[in-house]
């Protein structure tokens, strides 16, 4: 199975700051990466597929980058609206497998 | 606009069974993958299954693999998950996902508001 990690598992950020969130896979994934978004209590929501393709009614301050093993998600300019945990996953192969999560908290 | 709503959690004991449903509107179900994702209490997302749009493919966790059979209805539009000998470890808010279309690499982009199934004697 393919390992997903990312880091940091939390970071705290105010604001209008920019955030970096890695992710890296066990082996190559090509660009068949996906990441979310879950605010407490809700359901996961597509940011980001195929590494750096913006879903549809996604706010352009989400970007993401990489193939292969490792995989970037930057939020360049944060909002009240973004503290949230993001969770990557690849698509490359089954079993799917998630990230473990990075919390982004003020 | 796509909705997904599950329906079926509840409290199980362990060994036990429990069927999920999840009911699908607003796009062609017939056209597109689908899938159940479960989150256990504090803890990350786990992916659990995936079904091609036709049946003709399914895959599991290798956590649930045996004991967990997916399935559809593209006449009904609705996904399920039968679930049997149930461990606490299954114990996660269970959602239902929309895939991208019905290659076989592709992503989750709609999903439920989740059913609760709670393992506990």
């Amino acid at each position: 199975d393919i390992q997903m990690t990312q880091s940091p598992s939390s970071v705290s950020a105010s604001v209008g700051d920019r955030v970096t969130i890695t992710c890296r896979a066990s082996q190559g994934i090509d660009s068949w990466l996906a990441w979310y978004q879950q605010k407490p209590g809700g359901a996961p929501k597509l940011l980001i597929y195929a590494a750096s393709s913006l879903q549809s009614g996604v706010p352009s301050r989400f970007s993401g980058s990489g193939s292969g093993t490792d995989f970037t998600l930057i939020i360049s300019s944060l909002q009240p609206e973004d503290f949230a945990s993001y969770y990557c996953q690849q698509a490359y192969t089954f079993p799917r497998t998630f990230g473990p999560g990075t919390k982004v908290e003020i | 606009e796509v909705q997904l709503v599950e329906s079926g959690g509840g409290l199980v004991q362990p060994g036990g069974s429990l069927r999920l449903s999840c009911a699908a509107s607003g796009f062609t179900f017939t056209r597109y993958a689908m899938g159940w994702v479960r989150q256990a209490p504090g803890k990350g997302l786990e992916w659990v299954s995936s079904v091609s749009s036709g049946s003709v493919s399914t895959d599991y966790a290798d956590s649930v693999k045996g004991r967990f059979s997916i399935s559809r209805d593209n006449s009904e539009n609705t996904l399920s998950l039968q679930m049997s000998s149930l461990r606490d470890e299954d114990t996660a808010v269970y959602y239902c996902a929309k895939a991208t279309d019905n290659s076989g690499k592709n992503y989750f982009d709609s999903w439920g508001q989740g059913t609760l199934v709670i393992v506990s004697s």
